[in-house]
């Protein structure tokens, strides 16, 4: 069955600092990746995916991903975070062509102004 | 556009009672997921429908859980007997190939067993 890592639960950071959050899966075929972002008490909202193509991604707010299919990952990142994207954060992961979504744990990132 | 409806948003009930959720997905969107999210943890998918069919419910706890999506459009979850460990966020989701197949969730109905 396929997995999604993300290495770190909490992240805090301050206003203006660089933000990079990790997330490795396990499958080895052709995948479609996500990211996710939950506020505080909102739904999930897609921030980003890649499906195929230029491998670094850009997304909503600032957010770019890079896709580096040899390390399995698919990391988060934005040069300068604002107190607005205080949330939790999620990769998830789907095998081309079949749309179940598997989901990492997710990482809570609090930014302090 | 309308995104996905999901109803009660918040329900208490004690242990062995039973509760339903409902969502109604976005217009036009043949597959329809229900997602249970547990504090501290990412999402995973209960069940998947393509139009009324079911396409994946491996996940399901089907002494205690179940769904229907009988048109192919609303659908329901429910949940009887509740246990303690079924507090969580249930999170319905939908999509379509049109949309590259992203998938679109609702803001969820949280259930507390006490």
């Amino acid at each position: 069955a396929q997995s999604v890592s993300q290495h770190n639960h909490h992240v805090i950071l301050s206003e203006a600092a660089s933000l990079e959050l990790g997330c490795n899966y396990s499958y080895g075929g052709t995948v479609n990746l996500f990211w996710y972002v939950q506020y505080p008490g909102q739904h999930l909202q897609l921030l980003l995916k890649y499906f195929s193509g230029d491998p670094l991604v850009k997304g909503i707010k600032g957010f770019e991903a890079e896709f580096i299919k040899s390390k399995f990952s698919f990391n988060l990142r934005k040069p300068s975070v604002q107190w607005s994207d205080t949330a939790e954060y999620f990769c998830a992961v789907t095998n081309s062509g079949y749309s179940t979504l598997t989901f990492g744990k997710g990482t809570m990132l609090l930014v302090s102004p | 556009e309308a995104g996905v409806a999901q109803s009660p948003r918040y329900k208490i009930i004690e242990k062995r009672q039973s509760v339903a959720f409902w969502c109604n997905p976005i217009s036009g969107h043949a597959t329809l997921y229900w997602y249970q999210q547990i504090l501290g943890q990412g999402p995973k998918l209960l069940i998947q429908f393509q139009n009324n069919g079911v396409v994946d419910d491996s996940q399901l706890p089907k002494d205690r859980f179940s769904a229907e999506r009988l048109k192919g459009v609303d659908s329901t979850l429910k949940i009887q007997p509740a246990k303690l460990e079924d507090s969580a966020v249930y999170l319905c989701a939908s999509s379509t190939r049109d949309s590259g197949n992203t998938i679109y969730f609702g803001e969820g109905s949280w259930l507390t067993v006490v």
